[in-house]
């Protein structure tokens, strides 16, 4: 199992564009997490899914971000249109839900320029 | 409101040495606390969970809930445990409120 996937692992785009970060979480799991980690703030929850229904959102900085997960295997964080703050780390997280292990991937490091 | 709080924002220590790292939590229900780890170049992992009760790697966590506290401990620090540490508390619903984190570095 290749674990949680996060595509792209980089990516630089210039202030106002639009921004896609994908995820594929691990087969079987039911909850599904998007956190942002700068150096300011560490590790923030932005929204977490379960069976695909997002359940808090409450962590989304303000409407210029948007998050869907269309089926159990695919998610995605969009920022539009994007500014130079947003730029930080977005992780994608796992579980098979309860207070259970999360499984994180490897990340998006995001640069707005 | 749920919060963590990690005081330190790097630790430098020499190989040998004990390792505490701090954590303090605020939460007015019955806390589920955690650590996590992210090693240089790696994905940010479970380390230990205080209902396990287990030593991970030589590490321990004892949550005390007098103190609201779920220090990290390690009596004898080795290079390879430096590190990102971050620790998070569970308030249900499978959500995770993190610390901002302690970097641990240990010289040889």
């Amino acid at each position: 199992d290749a674990g949680v996937i996060q595509s792209p692992r980089h990516e630089v785009t210039e202030m106002g564009q639009e921004v896609t970060l994908r995820c594929k979480p691990i087969s079987g799991h039911n909850s599904l997490f998007w956190y942002r980690q700068t150096m300011m703030r560490g590790l923030e929850l932005l929204i977490y899914f379960n069976n695909n229904v997002p359940i808090d959102d409450s962590g989304m900085p303000e409407d210029r971000f948007s998050a869907k997960m269309p089926n159990a295997s695919f998610s995605t964080l969009k920022i539009q249109p994007s500014e130079p703050r947003d730029s930080a780390v977005y992780f994608c997280a796992s579980s098979s839900g309860g207070p259970n292990e999360q499984y994180f991937g490897p990340g998006t490091r995001l640069t707005v320029t | 409101a749920q919060r963590v709080t990690q005081p330190e924002k790097l630790l430098s220590v020499f190989k040998g040495a004990p390792v505490e790292l701090k954590c303090n939590y605020s939460y007015s229900g019955s806390p589920e606390l955690f650590w996590y780890v992210q090693y240089s170049r790696q994905r940010l992992q479970l380390l230990l969970r205080h209902i396990s009760r287990e030593s991970i790697k030589g590490f321990t966590a004892d949550l005390n809930k007098g103190e609201t506290s779920f220090h990290l401990k390690k009596p004898f620090a080795q290079e390879e445990d430096s590190a990102m540490y971050y620790c998070a508390l569970s308030t249900g619903f499978q959500k995770l409120v993190f610390g901002t984190g302690t970097r641990l570095l240990v010289s040889p």
